[in-house]
């Protein structure tokens, strides 16, 4: 079954105690992102990557690190959560037809709902 | 860069009755326009997208969405809605070109019976 995979699906944590976040996807997609719902904001991008090795900055970076190092998974780790850092997290893949930008369905994780404390 | 702004945070309706959930957006290149939905602790599910061609786009299960460039708007249609379609709209813009995806804040459908 095509799917996007994020573990784990509910965290608790304390304020400075490092965590990742795990994404997985067995559709053989290039493009992959992490993004974070809050009430009233929506989905915001945090990073997206067009391939291995190839990552960028979505709208909202800052606390956040990726990683894609294999094309299947793409982690998502916060060095030193904040308080701030509270969200639901959805991870997602698509294809990326070479020049076309990300035109193709995104397909979305399950999610995994962090709370700082 | 782009902008998405969803006009209304809440749209009660009664089942059966016609339902349109408003989107605009600002650009200064192309775009590709979506509409994903998400049920209750689910995941977003794409309903619908468009990238060219023909304005009017629609879903299998009957959604519909124009493409108006002038007004850049996408709003999102349903001429029935039915008691399973509450759940949380969002559209979606990303640029031609470009690799980022803006998100609306998101439309909750409630329908009533």
């Amino acid at each position: 079954e095509a799917q996007v995979t994020q573990n784990p699906r509910y965290l608790i944590t304390v304020t400075g105690k490092k965590l990742t976040v795990t994404c997985s996807q067995n559709m053989n997609h290039e493009y992959m992102s992490w993004y974070r719902q809050d009430p009233g904001l929506g989905l915001r991008q945090i990073y997206y990557s067009m391939n291995v090795e190839v990552t960028d900055k979505g709208d909202v970076p800052e606390g956040y690190k990726v990683s894609r190092k294999e094309k299947r998974n793409f982690p998502l780790i916060l060095e030193s959560p904040s308080p701030n850092q509270t969200s639901l997290y959805f991870c997602a893949s698509s294809l990326l037809p070479s020049g076309t930008g990300p035109r193709e369905t995104q397909y979305f994780g399950p999610g995994t709902r962090l709370l700082v404390l | 860069a782009q902008s998405v702004t969803q006009l209304d945070s809440q749209v009660p309706v009664f089942e059966e009755a016609p339902v349109e959930l408003r989107c605009n957006y600002s650009s200064s290149v192309s775009v590709y326009l979506f509409w994903y939905v998400q049920y209750p602790n689910q995941g977003l599910q794409l309903l619908l997208k468009y990238l060219s061609g023909s304005t009017l786009v629609e879903s299998i299960n009957g959604f519909e969405a124009e493409f108006n460039k002038s007004q850049t708007s996408f709003h999102l249609r349903k001429p029935s809605v039915h008691i399973s379609d509450t759940a949380e709209y969002f559209c979606a813009v990303s640029g031609v070109g470009g690799f980022k995806t803006i998100f609306g804040a998101g439309t909750r459908l409630f329908v009533k019976a």
